[in-house]
């Protein structure tokens, strides 16, 4: 069974500041999903990753892939207000669903 | 373009009941997925589509959960005798490719199940 686990759960950081959120699956997969997720909103597509090593950045974000270490990593640089929301990571695959397993998610609090 | 729709957005129905939740797809995408989502928790893969058939089902909880997508593009998710416990909120997703793809979501419909 695929399991998909991030760290931390839950950030508070100050505005300005650099993090990273951290995205740990079980099993082989090459496709990996950043998504965010505002309070009482549905899922919005941040970023996909294809194979290993992509990099992707938009704007203050980006998002890595390490297939062998099975890990992604989404690194905040220079944290602004607007980016506070839950953040989830999720793998394609796993025994035999097409679907995507979700890990439990990042919720972050940026303060200014 | 439109996105992925979905209705009612908000469902409130009694123990036992029978409800059917909507998905429209974006235009033109041949696969869709439903997913259900706890309070504080990831969504949970449900049943995906590939056009009209249900291409994997392996995550609907029991038999009360059943789907459709007899046209190969709007889906209902049927669930018979509502428990407490299918409160959460059911998300649909659509991609223009095979498994794999980037997928899309629309708004979801909160079932709250008294």
């Amino acid at each position: 069974e695929l399991k998909v686990e991030q760290n931390p759960l839950f950030l508070s950081m100050q505005e300005g500041k650099n993090y990273t959120i951290y995205c740990n699956y079980s099993t082989t997969s090459d496709r990996l999903y950043w998504y965010r997720q505002d309070p009482g909103k549905s899922l919005e597509s941040l970023f996909v990753l294809l194979s290993n090593g992509a990099v992707k950045q938009e704007g203050r974000l980006m998002a890595s892939l390490d297939t062998k270490a099975r890990l992604s990593t989404l690194h905040i640089t220079a944290a602004v207000h607007d980016l506070s929301a839950t953040y989830f990571c999720a793998v394609d695959g796993g025994g035999g669903a097409d679907g995507l397993t979700f890990g439990k998610g990042t919720h972050l609090i940026i303060q200014p | 373009g439109a996105g992925v729709s979905q209705t009612p957005s908000n469902k409130v129905t009694e123990k036992g009941k029978y409800v059917e939740l909507r998905c429209d797809p974006i235009s033109g995408h041949t696969a869709l997925y439903w997913y259900r989502q706890s309070l504080g928790q990831g969504p949970e893969f449900l049943i995906y589509f590939q056009g009209t058939g249900a291409a994997d089902d392996s995550g609907l909880p029991n038999d009360r959960f059943f789907a459709v997508r007899p046209e190969g593009s709007v889906s209902t998710l049927k669930i018979q005798r509502t428990e407490r416990g299918d409160s959460a909120v059911y998300l649909c997703a659509s991609s223009p490719w095979d498994a794999g793809g980037e997928q899309f979501f629309g708004p979801g419909t909160r079932l709250t199940v008294l």
